[in-house]
C-alpha cells in the first residue's frame, strides 16, 4: 500500500493571503505526481501533472513544484480568492494507477 | 471529445437493500476504468479497477462488487448495503499509464439509512 500524505488537512485563510500545502509520496518507482482541485458535489478537476524532478508548473495564481528524490510536492496559491475554496488532492502515479492523498481543504474568507 | 457519465447523483437506500451505480464513457476505446469512494472525513480510496471487458481487480475487501459488461460501461453493485457503505462514489477513466491522469465522473452521494 502506497503512502501519500497531504498537510495540512484543512486551512482557513483570508482573501488576498498567499498559501501553500504539501504532498509527500514514495520516492521510488515514481511515474507522475498529479494535483486536482475538487469542489463539493463536483468532479475533481486536473490542475497539474508533473513527471520530472525539479518540475515547476503554473496556472494563473496557482503553481506547483516537485522533488522526486525526497518525495514531496508543494502547491502554492498567490492572493487567495473565495472561489479558490475547494479540496486540493495530490495523486502519486505508478504504472497505470493513481494513489490519492487525503486532500487539503482550503477555505478562503472574503 | 471524451465524456464520462455517472448516475444517479444522489441515492438514499435502507440497510440491506441492493445497490447498482453505473458509469459510462464516450469518445474513447478500451479505457482503464476505476471506482473510488470517499467516506466521511477520509480521502479517496480505490475500490475497483478494470483494464478490459470482464477484467476486474479489487483493492479493498468489502461487500461491494464491480462488473464491466461492455468496453465503456462500469457498474458498482452490492447485494446488501451496510451503513458503512455510505459515502461519495466516483467513477474515473484513463487512457493507460498514470502520467495522463484520470478524468472523473460527477459522483454519487450514497446515504445508507
Amino acid at each position: 500500500i502506497l503512502n501519500v500524505e497531504q498537510s495540512p488537512q484543512s486551512l482557513h485563510v483570508q482573501e488576498g493571503d498567499s498559501t501553500n500545502f504539501t504532498c509527500s509520496f514514495p520516492s521510488s518507482n515514481f511515474y507522475a505526481l498529479h494535483w486536482y482541485r475538487w469542489e463539493t458535489a463536483k468532479s475533481p478537476e486536473a490542475l497539474f501533472v508533473m513527471t520530472l524532478n525539479g518540475d515547476e508548473k503554473k496556472k494563473g495564481r496557482i503553481s506547483a513544484t516537485l522533488n522526486t528524490k525526497e518525495g514531496y510536492s508543494y502547491l502554492y496559491i498567490k492572493g487567495s480568492q473565495p472561489e479558490d475554496s475547494a479540496t486540493y488532492l495530490c495523486a502519486f502515479g505508478a504504472g497505470n494507477m493513481l494513489t490519492f492523498g487525503g486532500g487539503t481543504r482550503l477555505m478562503v474568507k472574503p | 471529445s471524451q465524456t464520462i457519465h455517472q448516475w444517479p447523483a444522489t441515492l438514499v437506500q435502507p440497510v440491506g437493500s441492493p445497490l447498482s451505480l453505473e458509469c459510462t464513457v464516450e469518445g474513447t476505446s478500451n479505457p482503464n476504468l476505476y471506482w473510488y469512494r470517499q467516506a466521511a472525513g477520509r480521502g479517496l480510496q480505490l475500490l475497483f479497477y478494470s483494464v478490459g471487458i470482464g477484467q476486474i481487480s479489487s483493492e479493498v475487501p468489502q461487500n461491494l462488487s464491480a462488473s464491466r459488461p461492455q468496453d465503456r460501461q462500469f457498474i458498482l453493485s452490492s447485494k446488501k448495503l451496510l451503513l458503512s457503505d455510505s459515502g461519495f462514489y466516483l467513477c474515473a477513466w484513463s487512457v493507460g499509464l498514470s502520467n495522463y491522469g484520470y478524468t472523473f465522473g460527477s459522483g454519487t452521494r450514497l446515504t445508507v439509512v
